[in-house]
């Protein structure tokens, strides 16, 4: 089966730094995807990891470690707008690229 | 520009009728989702489709059915809707390596 953990609130001060966890289970990787999403709309895409290491994006960055099971999405500048929730996504190559998702973290940013 | 297209923003159905919500992707992508979300519950699998005709269960198929018979659209059908299954519904469509997702999809059962 598949399991995902992230934690389920974080708080972080504007201007600062953020790492969210996310750590997984998967019978056979195929992807990992973050995503953003603003209370009442649908997710927007982040990034994407396949392979480890570190992909960066502007403010954004996206960190897989295959062999532990586990990616971090690190934001930087945090501005207002980042207060949302982030959710992990793994995609499972082993069920015809079904993709499962975490239960999000929610993040707010304080002035 | 990527478009998935879902057929209504907000729904309300009476418990017991017949639900469709009807999912359209612009992108020729093979797989699509159906997703719901609640509060604490993060997003849940409910079916996908690899292929037209070709479907699988998620994690919370139950009270559920869909249909795929071209493949740029993905319809979800409750059979007989039931209160519990108020909540927000996503569709998602997945090429190699992005996942867009439709606008949503809040569907209240009274």
């Amino acid at each position: 089966g598949q399991n995902i953990d992230q934690p389920t609130e974080m708080t972080a001060t504007e201007g600062a730094i953020v790492q969210i966890n996310c750590t997984y289970q998967t019978s056979g990787f195929n992807g990992l995807f973050w995503y953003q999403q603003h209370a009442g709309e649908a997710p927007t895409f982040l990034s994407y990891n396949v392979l480890d290491g570190l992909e960066e994006k502007g403010r954004f960055s996206s960190f897989l470690s295959r062999s532990k099971g586990y990616s971090y999405l690190l934001l930087k500048e945090l501005q207002m707008k980042d207060s949302a929730s982030y959710l992990c996504a793994v995609r499972d190559r082993s069920s015809a690229s079904k993709i499962i998702f975490g239960s999000g973290t929610r993040l707010s940013i304080r002035p | 520009d990527v478009k998935v297209t879902q057929s209504s923003r907000y729904l309300v159905k009476r418990t017991g009728e017949k639900v469709f919500l009807e999912c359209v992707q612009d992108m020729d992508h093979e797989n699509m989702f159906w997703y719901r979300q609640d509060p604490g519950l993060g997003l849940r699998l409910i079916y996908f489709s690899y292929d037209v005709k070709m479907k699988e269960k998620g994690d919370i198929p139950e009270g559920y059915s869909v249909s795929r018979e071209k493949k740029e659209r993905f319809s979800l059908i409750l059979e007989s809707a039931s209160t519990n299954q108020t909540s927000m519904y996503l569709c998602a469509s997945t090429g190699e390596s992005l996942a867009f997702f439709g606008q949503g999809t809040r569907l209240t059962v009274v």
